[in-house]
C-alpha cells in the first residue's frame, strides 16, 4: 500500500534557525505532492505544491520543497524561522489519476523568540 | 480555491449517540471527501461522496457507522453513528477542484464522545 513518512516528529528552533522537514513516500508511479500546515486553532492550509516541471517549489511564507523523484523525497525548507511558523506541517502525496490524498503523520514544529 | 465551511466546530457527545456533521461549499464540486484526524495523528480518509451516488469507504469504515448523504453539488453530511470514546476526532471536509489535483479542506468539527 501506498504511504507517506515524515520522519522528524517534533522538531524544535530557535528564531531565524533554518528548517528542513522529511517526507518520504512509496509508489513508484507519477505523484502530486503537498505540504499542508495547521496553525494553532486554524484549519489545514495548503502551504505548496509539486505537479511537474522545476522540482524546486515554492510556496508561501518563504517556504520551499524540493522533489527528488530518484529518493522519492519532498522535504520543505524554510532558511530562517520565525516564531509565527509554530505550526503542524503535514506532507500528502495524490497517487495520479486517483483522488485518494494520503497524508503523513505530521511533525509539529516548535519556534521559540 | 473553495470556501468551506462544517458544522458544528465541536460538540460534547454522549456513548451510545449519534452526531452529523455538515459541510457546505461556495460553488460546485462533483467529489467531496470526509477525513478523520485523531488526537496527535494525521487525517486518514473516510469516504469519497459524489453527488448522486453512493458513498465509497475506505478500508476500515463502513457505513453502518459513519453513512454520508450527497444530495446536491455544494452540500454532504456525515454522521457518527452509536459513538464511543473511540470516535473522538476531528472530523474534515474537503473538495477537490476542477483538475482534480488539488483539495482544499474545511475547518474541521471537533468530537468529543464522553
Amino acid at each position: 500500500a501506498q504511504s507517506v513518512s515524515q520522519h522528524n516528529h517534533h522538531v524544535i528552533l530557535s528564531e531565524a534557525a533554518s528548517l528542513e522537514l522529511g517526507c518520504n513516500y512509496s509508489y513508484g508511479g507519477t505523484v502530486n505532492l503537498f505540504w499542508y500546515v495547521q496553525y494553532p486553532g486554524q484549519h489545514l492550509q495548503l502551504l505548496l505544491k509539486y505537479f511537474s516541471g522545476d522540482p524546486l517549489v515554492k510556496g508561501i511564507k518563504g517556504f520551499e520543497a524540493e522533489f527528488i523523484k530518484s529518493k522519492f523525497s519532498f522535504n520543505l525548507r524554510k532558511p530562517s524561522v520565525q516564531w509565527s511558523d509554530t505550526a503542524e506541517y503535514f506532507c500528502a502525496v495524490l497517487i495520479y489519476n486517483t483522488d485518494k490524498l494520503i497524508f503523513g503523520t505530521g511533525t509539529r514544529l516548535q519556534v521559540f523568540p | 480555491s473553495a470556501v468551506i465551511s462544517q458544522k458544528p466546530s465541536r460538540d460534547i457527545c454522549q456513548r451510545g449517540t449519534s452526531l452529523t456533521i455538515q459541510c457546505q461549499v461556495d460553488s460546485q464540486v462533483t467529489m467531496m471527501f470526509w477525513y478523520r484526524q485523531q488526537p496527535g495523528q494525521s487525517l486518514t480518509l473516510i469516504a469519497t461522496a459524489n453527488q448522486g451516488s453512493e458513498a465509497t469507504y475506505e478500508s476500515g469504515f463502513v457505513i453502518d457507522k459513519f453513512p454520508i448523504s450527497r444530495p446536491n453539488l455544494t452540500f454532504s453530511t456525515l454522521t457518527v453513528s452509536n459513538m464511543s470514546p473511540e470516535d473522538s476526532s476531528i472530523y474534515l471536509c474537503s473538495v477537490e477542484n476542477r483538475g482534480g489535483n488539488e483539495q482544499f479542506f474545511g475547518p474541521g468539527t471537533r468530537l468529543t464522545v464522553l
